[in-house]
């Protein structure tokens, strides 16, 4: 049963440049989020999906950051365009909906460097 | 919006001896309550959970305590091992969102 997929899982690229991040959920999972993690600011939430719909992208640090999810099973994260502060592990995690599904199985991660 | 406070920030224990971590939730409304193990340039992995309908909840070495009252849960991990040191992070749920403490490095030494 395969888990979380996330690609690339290492990205390096100059500032200015656009980065596109990708998540293939669980299948059957409903929701799926996207966290960026960095040393000074912890594990933080960009934004959520429920049923292909974004719920909740006030995570979102700035208009630079996108996130589509375009079926049940693709999400991608852009950033355009990049800066060295966007420099971090971005994982997406899924999980089910209602009591009793709200586990989330994180992702591999993308560690990704904007020179 | 909900803000979890998470204690210590580093916990140096004996291999064998039992170590507990702290955090605080400030959102009454938040229901669930998971924990994470995160080795070094892995992902997040779920431990064990707790619902807001349950005071204890134990998973052989590992168990979780909730006090909705005090907005307070603990994991306590007995006869800590090697394989135990990572950084442990709590969260509290409300409508699906996780919101993070900031994070426990665990050392067990042999």
């Amino acid at each position: 049963d395969a888990g979380v997929i996330q690609s690339p899982r290492h990205e390096v690229t100059e500032m200015g440049q656009e980065v596109t991040l990708r998540c293939k959920p669980i299948s059957g999972h409903n929701s799926l989020f996207w966290y960026r993690q960095t040393m000074m600011r912890g594990l933080e939430l960009l934004i959520y999906f429920n049923n292909n719909v974004p719920i909740d992208d006030s995570g979102m640090p700035e208009d630079r950051f996108s996130a589509k999810m375009p079926n049940a099973s693709f999400s991608t994260l852009k950033i355009q365009p990049s800066e060295p502060r966007d420099s971090a592990v971005y994982f997406c995690a899924s999980g089910g909906r209602g009591i009793g599904q709200e586990t989330q199985y994180f992702g591999p991660g993308t560690r990704l460097l904007v020179l | 919006g909900e803000n979890v406070e998470q204690h210590p920030s580093t916990l140096s224990v004996q291999e064998g001896d039992s170590a507990v971590i702290k955090c605080t939730y400030s959102d009454s409304a938040s229901n669930y309550f998971p924990w994470y193990k995160q080795e070094l340039g892995k992902r997040p992995q779920l431990i064990i959970d707790i619902r807001s309908n349950v005071g204890e909840k134990k998973d052989q070495r590992i168990a979780v305590t909730l006090n909705k009252t005090a907005k307070h849960f603990s994991l306590h991990i007995t006869e800590t091992q090697p394989e135990d040191s990572a950084v442990y992070f709590c969260a509290a749920s409300i409508f699906q969102k996780l919101v993070f403490g900031t994070g426990t490095r665990l050392l067990v030494s042999p």
